[in-house]
């Protein structure tokens, strides 16, 4: 089985700061791992993936994300926010091999202030 | 990646009634899934229903309950049964690419039904 921790339940940024959010998971196999953004009264929207190869991977509106496999973190990256990326950000995890469910982690809130 | 229609968007209902929640896709999956989000919380699988074969229910959630249908490979349906307040919660429904299917993209989500029981 597998879990996913998000030890920040809560971060407040201010505008142009960088940020950082990690999420770390436990699991017997290989998994991939998705990083997501839920805005206020919305669903889910995909940021980041990382299936294999470089442990770096960039997504969409200047989010990147680090794969730490000796850590079993996965690090959610922005140099610079913007006040619109206040949402909910949820970590989630699936094994590469049968299953395909999705575990999430707890989310983080983060508010962007002026 | 698949899109997804999900209806309704949200509702009232009145307790001991059910609400059925559909969810259609614009391409044939193999897997589709339903969440439920209660409030200020994390998503928790209630179930994942493959076309042709009965739901598979996570612990925690049963079938009289919960009951599921998936008559096709772009339709699926969620029933909250017999409602109380403790049933509020956001429903999604999403599916998993196939992953043969390169690149892989994971998983998509419907916009959720808003579901308050009054």
């Amino acid at each position: 089985a597998q879990s996913v921790t998000q030890l920040d339940s809560q971060v407040p940024v201010f505008e142009e700061a960088p940020v950082e959010l990690r999420c770390n998971y436990s699991s017997s196999v290989s998994v991939y791992l998705f990083w997501y953004v839920q805005y206020p009264n919305q669903g889910l929207q995909l940021l980041l993936k990382y299936l294999s190869g470089s442990t770096l991977v960039k997504g969409i509106n200047g989010f990147e994300a680090e794969f730490n496999k000796s850590q079993t973190s996965f690090y959610f990256r922005k140099p610079s926010v913007h006040i619109s990326d206040t949402a909910e950000y949820f970590c989630a995890v699936s094994e590469t091999g049968g299953g395909n469910k999705l575990t999430f982690g707890t989310g983080t809130q983060l508010k962007v202030e002026l | 990646s698949a899109v997804i229609s999900q209806k309704p968007s949200r509702d009232i209902c009145q307790r001991g009634t059910s609400l059925t929640i559909q969810c259609q896709v614009d391409s044939q999956v193999t897997m589709m899934f339903w969440y439920r989000q209660q409030p200020g919380q994390s998503l928790t699988l209630i179930a994942t229903a493959n076309q042709g074969s009965e739901a598979t229910y996570e612990s925690g959630f049963v079938i009289d309950k919960f009951p599921i249908s998936r008559p096709n490979l772009t339709f699926s349906t969620l029933t909250v049964s017999n409602m109380s307040p403790e049933d509020s919660s956001i429903y999604l429904c999403s599916v998993g690419a196939d992953r043969t299917v390169k690149p892989y993209y994971g998983y998509t989500f419907g916009s959720g039904t808003r579901l308050t029981v009054v």
